[in-house]
């Protein structure tokens, strides 16, 4: 079975700095890999998914961005943050259209 | 705005009782899943129902598509203590190669000692 690990589990970052999260996925290959935003007490907003190296579809406008360097690493990027980028990140692994979804611990990111 | 939509937002009950969460979508769908998270933690898969399925089981766990009416039931029998999680549906936003699920906003369910 597979397992995603996601780090930092826990983040206070200055509004202004950059941030970079990371998202491993072990036991399989070539998943497609998402990346999602949970407001508190809400459901989870797509940001991001990739279905193979190098690629990348962007879900919302924002000062976020993504990149898949290797088949199982998918990285969260942003340059500069602001007060809005604060959630909980979670990343996801999946196969095919549709199909079950299985995901990391997730992030919690504050900005201040 | 959202493929799925859970109901009721939140649910108490006692520990023993079963416990009905409702799920309504909009367009066809290819499958539709359950999904539970734990406080601060990240989503965990309990069941997928194909669209061409009407009920599924697993364990405590009973599912009903109705395609008809664009929706979805999720029951939990005997309920304990350590249900108590917040459950989401989800659902592929319908037509064509999708790689996506749209998630609702979950139900929050208390399961009382």
């Amino acid at each position: 079975s597979q397992t995603i690990h996601q780090w930092p589990a826990t983040l206070v970052q200055p509004v202004g700095s950059p941030l970079s999260l990371e998202c491993t996925v072990e036991g399989t290959s070539n998943p497609n890999l998402y990346w999602y935003r949970q407001a508190a007490g809400r459901g989870l907003q797509l940001l991001f998914y990739s279905v193979g190296i190098g690629q990348i579809s962007s879900e919302v406008p924002q000062n976020l961005s993504a990149s898949r360097p290797q088949d199982r690493q998918f990285i969260l990027s942003s340059k500069k943050l602001l007060l809005s980028d604060s959630g909980f990140y979670l990343c996801a692994s999946g196969f095919g259209i549709a199909e079950t979804q299985y995901f990391g611990p997730g992030t919690r990111l504050l900005v201040l | 705005s959202q493929q799925g939509e859970e109901d009721p937002q939140a649910l108490s009950i006692q520990e023993g009782e079963n416990a009905t969460m409702n799920c309504s979508y909009k367009t066809s769908i290819n499958n539709l899943q359950w999904y539970r998270q734990n406080s601060g933690r990240g989503l965990v898969h309990l069941i997928l129902i194909r669209s061409n399925e009407r009920e599924k089981h697993s364990g405590r766990l009973r599912v009903t598509l109705d395609t008809s009416k664009k929706s979805s039931s999720l029951l939990i029998t005997a309920s304990r203590a350590a249900d108590t999680a917040s459950y989401f549906c989800a659902t592929d936003p319908g037509g064509g190669s999708n790689y996506k699920l749209t998630f609702g906003k979950g139900t929050l369910l208390t399961v009382n000692p």
